[in-house]
């Protein structure tokens, strides 16, 4: 079983509707990521969460430790936001500095204009 | 706004080649990981660095690959034979602190195919 799932696979959607992804994970953690992947392969990170949630710009994430459940939500969604998003968690560790992150395999979100 | 670089962005080589991979972390970060993705695959991590040691490695990580950070600035990944299987976009990343504290910052990835 992989030790973070996100949902859906593969989402499309018209301009300016409500998106959201999300990710579980089955594993304790001491933070997650978000993170968006561009067709040409560059992974540029959005947010990192341990607890509650976050806002920049259109983008909102949020985390719920209990549930091990995150989501990711873009309003008013663009075309430009299409991309593959990514789900990482920071599995805890005894051993503080580098630690790994485990990828989820990622949702590719298209939006037609 | 500083970045993580990698060099170079594609390389091919036969199989059994050695092949070194270059990161160029942002100037202040001190910890430093390598990560791959086998096209149509999720993101794997390798190995993470810190205080001129591993900190961590996955069991992709055998004795064919190792790090270092020969100077202060530059991050290696070397793959001392490669394999068909070895053929992925390699990612390095790097972060100002500890991994539960700090974002990471990505490279743009070197694009590696072995023949």
């Amino acid at each position: 079983k992989n030790e973070v799932e996100q949902s859906p696979q593969n989402l499309t959607a018209q301009e300016g509707e409500f998106i959201t992804i999300n990710c579980s994970y089955s594993v304790g953690i001491s933070a997650l990521h978000w993170l968006q992947q561009h067709p040409g392969g560059g992974i540029v990170s959005l947010f990192m969460l341990s607890s509650g949630k976050k806002k920049h710009g259109r983008l909102i994430a949020t985390i719920n430790i209990q549930e091990k459940h995150s989501s990711l939500h873009i309003t008013a969604s663009h075309p430009r936001d299409s991309a593959v998003y990514i789900c990482a968690v920071r599995t805890d560790g005894i051993i503080q500095g580098a630690q790994k992150l485990v990828f989820g395999q990622g949702t590719r979100l298209t939006i037609n204009p | 706004e500083p970045e993580v670089t990698q060099t170079p962005s594609h390389q091919v080589t036969q199989m059994g080649q050695e092949v070194i991979l270059r990161c160029v972390p942002i100037s202040n970060h001190l910890y430093f990981y390598w990560y791959r993705q086998i096209l149509g695959q999720k993101v794997e991590f390798l190995v993470s660095f810190y205080n001129n040691e591993i900190s961590e490695k996955s069991e992709i990580f055998d004795d064919q690959f190792s790090v270092e950070r020969p100077d202060g600035s530059n991050f290696t990944l070397k793959i001392r034979s490669t394999k068909l299987e070895d053929s992925a976009m390699y990612f390095c990343a790097s972060s100002e602190g500890p991994g539960n504290q700090e974002t990471q910052y990505f490279g743009p990835g070197t694009r590696l195919l072995v023949l």
